[in-house]
């Protein structure tokens, strides 16, 4: 089975700050896939990324950036920058089998950006 | 491209009732369509894994009688959630798995989500 913690429930910061968004996942299997998705609050979920389980190379999007770490079973998220359109839910999540499986979503973490 | 539909949006409705919620990919065929449920200030839960043509599988605690699941084509997927009660009051989401895409992966594509609201 598979498990993705996130243990920030809520994090709040002023415009303009930089903030890391914590994931960490538990899975058996050798080939898996993480993601982060945001989730404003009219509901929908917005993708943000994808990472694979055999490719280790961080990823800037932007202010976005992600550090996926093997050794510590960890992909966490920073925003550069935040604004305060960046406010929601954002959640991080596990699938493998090639996305076969359904996703498995952490807690996900409440993100306040204060003006 | 994959773009996912899910109708309706929002639904309020009598305690008892059953209610049906449409999952259509739109411009890519899905053999596998998942629902997913999230109770307020919660995260998404699986419920169900849809296969196209054949019966859905339910993960632990769903009810299967409860959450009917029809896959009858390769674009559309119905959950029917019968004999609705307040307990069942959530935010159902679908996703369709792009049977296009990857050789090692078929990524997954959302709907916009469902809020049912039963009084």
């Amino acid at each position: 089975a598979q498990k993705v913690t996130q243990a920030q429930t809520e994090i709040s910061v002023v415009e303009k700050e930089d903030v890391t968004l914590d994931c960490v996942y538990e899975t058996r299997d050798t080939t898996y896939y993480l993601f982060w998705y945001k989730q404003p609050p009219s509901g929908e979920l917005v993708f943000l990324i994808r990472r694979n389980s055999f490719d280790e190379q961080n990823e800037i999007s932007g202010r976005y950036s992600w550090n996926f770490q093997k050794s510590t079973s960890s992909f966490n998220f920073t925003i550069t920058a935040s604004q305060v359109v960046d406010s929601a839910v954002y959640f991080c999540a596990l699938t493998v089998r090639g996305g076969a499986d359904g996703l498995t979503f952490g807690k996900g973490t409440h993100l306040i950006i204060q003006p | 491209g994959a773009v996912v539909s899910q109708h309706p949006s929002w639904v309020i409705c009598k305690s008892g009732t059953s209610v049906k919620i449409e999952c259509r990919s739109l411009d890519f065929q899905a053999t596998t369509m998942f629902w997913y449920r999230q109770f307020p200030k919660q995260s998404l839960m699986l419920m169900a894994t849809s296969n196209e043509g054949s019966k859905a599988t339910y993960e632990q605690g769903v009810e299967k009688d409860k959450f009917l699941i029809n896959h009858a084509s390769l674009t559309l997927s119905t959950l029917t959630v019968t004999s609705a009660h307040p307990e069942d009051s959530s935010f159902y989401i679908c996703s369709a798995r792009d049977r296009r895409t990857g050789q090692h992966f078929k990524p997954q594509h959302f709907g916009d989500g469902t809020r049912l609201s039963i009084l």
